[in-house]
């Protein structure tokens, strides 16, 4: 699987729109690319995943760079539960998921 | 809540000993997956379950273990435990056999090894 650059940690204003980067230049073809959040003392949850085109769903929206080596996360309005810390993951069909380090997400009142 | 429950919520033990974490996966949800979480390593796969068979196997050391029963349950087995096995463990299930599924991880189980 590919291997992924995030920032370690970003801070956003609440009510305001978040944009968290991820790098992944070695992706194959064939990986989705998998959005997973982690709030303090809970289990990861999902987010969103795409291939190729931009999705969205009604927790962010996910935009995929043409040549797919990076994707961004957005979330349209930040909440103080939207502090996490988000993971990045290309993986292709039939592989498992390997979290890395992630984006801690502060939100400021 | 995720529909995934694991028991128990902590567990405190010694070095040398052994212990047995629950995983009740989502009604449906065929298979089920293993992670550790501890502070210097991150969030690690071990293995993967799909309808009671072995699926998948990551970073799992050789004193661990687990298990699907026939009712889809699983027990993560941890033995000879050192002190570096103090993490959370967490569980997810997912409906498919494929290991990247969406997943849906359980509250984890905090182990605390003295």
């Amino acid at each position: 699987d590919a291997k992924t650059t995030q920032p370690n940690s970003m801070e956003s204003n609440e009510e305001e729109p978040v944009h968290l980067p991820c790098n992944h230049s070695t992706i194959s073809g064939t990986d989705y690319i998998h959005w997973y959040r982690q709030l303090p003392s809970q289990g990861p949850e999902y987010v969103i995943h795409g291939l190729t085109s931009n999705v969205n769903n009604r927790m962010a929206s996910l935009a995929i760079a043409e040549d797919r080596k990076s994707s961004t996360l957005i979330l349209h309005r930040a909440t103080l539960r939207d502090a996490a810390v988000y993971y990045c993951i290309p993986a292709g069909t039939g592989n498992q998921f390997y979290f890395g380090t992630g984006t801690s997400l502060t939100v400021i009142p | 809540d995720s529909g995934v429950t694991q028991t128990p919520k902590h567990l405190i033990t010694a070095t040398g000993q052994r212990v047995t974490l629950r995983c009740s996966p989502r009604s449906g949800d065929l298979s089920v997956y293993w992670y550790q979480q501890s502070l210097d390593q991150g969030l690690q796969f071990l293995i993967q379950y799909y309808n009671g068979e072995e699926r998948a196997k990551g970073n799992i050391l050789e004193r661990f273990s687990a298990q699907q029963f026939p009712d889809l349950h699983s027990e993560l087995n941890l033995s000879s435990l050192e002190l570096g096995d103090s993490a959370l463990y967490f569980c997810a299930s997912s409906v498919g056999r494929s290991g990247t599924d969406t997943q849906y991880f359980g509250p984890g189980t905090r182990l605390t090894v003295l």
